[in-house]
């Protein structure tokens, strides 16, 4: 089926790590795919989004690049600071015509000072 | 801008009660879905709609219901409440194309006793 997978926390990183989190997605189709944050306390929203091969999604100096050869989207970000703390998803439409989201189960990421 | 209201923000309830968790969003959009959060599980689909008076079961309806009497509502009931369905509820609304971002309300927490 169509599925994403992304590696599990809880991640604990040092103010001006870097950062990956890794997104995998089954290869059906080529979906558009997405990074939500959940900050605490709050909904999901949009952190970056790619739509087709190579595309890269950047933004609050986060990026991403979907990778087609490896069925990736790989979050990255090169200098974290605590207001980075927060919980990912990757997420992918289910599939052509779908509505359905799907979403990996979440890496929960602190940043300590 | 609102954008996407839940409301109530927390609510508990008694196994076998009933109750509605609202959902609205003023930005004209056609799609609206609700999902629940639960640990490790990342978020899964309940039921969606495509438009006014158009409804369907996503990935876990059993015990919910729901209508589409207009495009900015879309209220989501319990119908018999059971502690497995403690969990945080969201709601999400986008416009009709494939690729476009989902919008989130700030989510409902539900505790059944």
């Amino acid at each position: 089926g169509n599925s994403v997978t992304q590696m599990e926390g809880p991640v604990t990183l040092s103010e001006e790590a870097f950062l990956t989190i890794n997104c995998t997605y089954t290869a059906t189709g080529y979906p558009s795919l997405f990074w939500y944050v959940q900050y605490p306390g709050e909904g999901l929203q949009l952190l970056l989004k790619a739509t087709k091969a190579d595309d890269k999604g950047s933004n609050k100096g986060f990026e991403a690049t979907y990778r087609k050869e490896t069925t990736s989207f790989h979050l990255e970000k090169g200098s974290v600071q605590v207001s980075d703390s927060a919980v990912y998803f990757c997420a992918r439409y289910s599939g052509a015509g779908s509505y359905q989201l799907t979403f990996g189960k979440g890496t929960k990421l602190s940043v300590i000072p | 801008n609102a954008g996407v209201t839940q409301t109530p923000k927390f609510q508990v309830l008694k196994t076998g009660q009933s109750m509605t968790l609202q959902c609205a969003q003023d930005m004209n959009h056609e799609y609206m879905s609700w999902y629940r959060q639960d640990p490790g599980m990342g978020l899964r689909l309940i039921h969606y709609s495509v438009g006014a008076g158009i409804t369907d079961q996503g990935e876990v309806p059993n015990g919910y219901n729901v209508s589409r009497s207009t495009t900015e509502d879309f209220p989501l009931r319990l119908l018999s409440a059971a502690p497995s369905q403690t969990s945080v509820y969201f709601c999400a609304s986008r416009q009709g194309v494939l690729n476009t971002e989902a919008f989130f309300g700030q989510g409902t927490r539900l505790t059944v006793v």
